[in-house]
């Protein structure tokens, strides 16, 4: 069985920094591309960033942009976001996500979600 | 970049009604365009991918149509559990993936 699993979120100061991890099993996770997707609480879902199987391709949205890393260690299963200089418009639950093997690129599990508040 | 509009952003509806959703891309994304169901408190689970193949385990009356850039998604006779948020997305971008606004589908 398929299953991601979101660890790191929390409280934290506008300005500082947190990572989040999501650990796969159930698959050959280097096999897959991974993404975070956010989702303001009560709003629409949001792609933040993507990485590719290897780690050598990463791509952001403009408004993380040199805040946040991806980043994954295939002998862990693992997927992170590093978050650095956070702010209030950061606050969001953060799902992980597997890209699908096939054509059509699409999100086929999702993990259950991590809750980072930025406030002072 | 390529935006997605999703429309109605809410809809009431019966148990055993026959509901659409539409979404439309600002320029061509073949059939990259993809479905998911929200329920509150949940993950997304993904309904519909490639416009219209419906993912391993999702009831047949759920289906996904393409015309140009216009996509709909279709649920015949709702059941209860139906009753959620739905949300389409292209990934004609892929890594980069942009999401339609999200239709809340009620009970009247």
């Amino acid at each position: 069985e398929v299953q991601l699993v979101e660890t790191g979120g929390g409280v934290m100061r506008p300005g500082g920094s947190v990572r989040l991890s999501c650990a796969a099993s159930g698959f050959i996770f280097e096999h897959y591309g991974m993404t975070w997707v956010r989702q303001v609480p009560g709003k629409g879902l949001e792609w933040v960033s993507g990485i590719n199987w290897n780690g050598d391709n990463r791509r952001y949205r403009d408004s993380v942009k040199g805040r946040f890393t991806i980043s994954r260690d295939n002998a862990k299963n693992s997927l992170y976001l590093q978050m650095n200089s956070l702010k209030d418009e950061d606050t969001a639950f953060y799902f992980c996500a597997r890209v699908a093997a096939g054509s059509w690129r699409e999100l086929d599990y999702w993990g259950q979600g991590n809750l980072v508040t930025v406030s002072s | 970049d390529i935006q997605m509009t999703q429309s109605p952003s809410s809809l009431s509806a019966s148990v055993g009604d026959r509901v659409t959703i539409s979404c439309r891309a600002s320029q061509a994304i073949s059939k990259y365009l993809n479905w998911y169901q929200q329920r509150p408190g949940k993950a997304p689970k993904l309904l519909i991918y490639g416009a219209s193949t419906l993912q391993t385990g999702v009831p047949s009356r759920f289906s996904g149509n393409a015309s140009g850039t216009e996509f709909t998604l279709t649920i015949n006779s709702l059941q209860a559990e139906d009753f959620a948020t739905y949300y389409c997305q292209e990934s004609y971008s892929s890594p980069l993936y942009t999401f339609g606004q999200g239709t809340k589908l009620e009970i009247k």
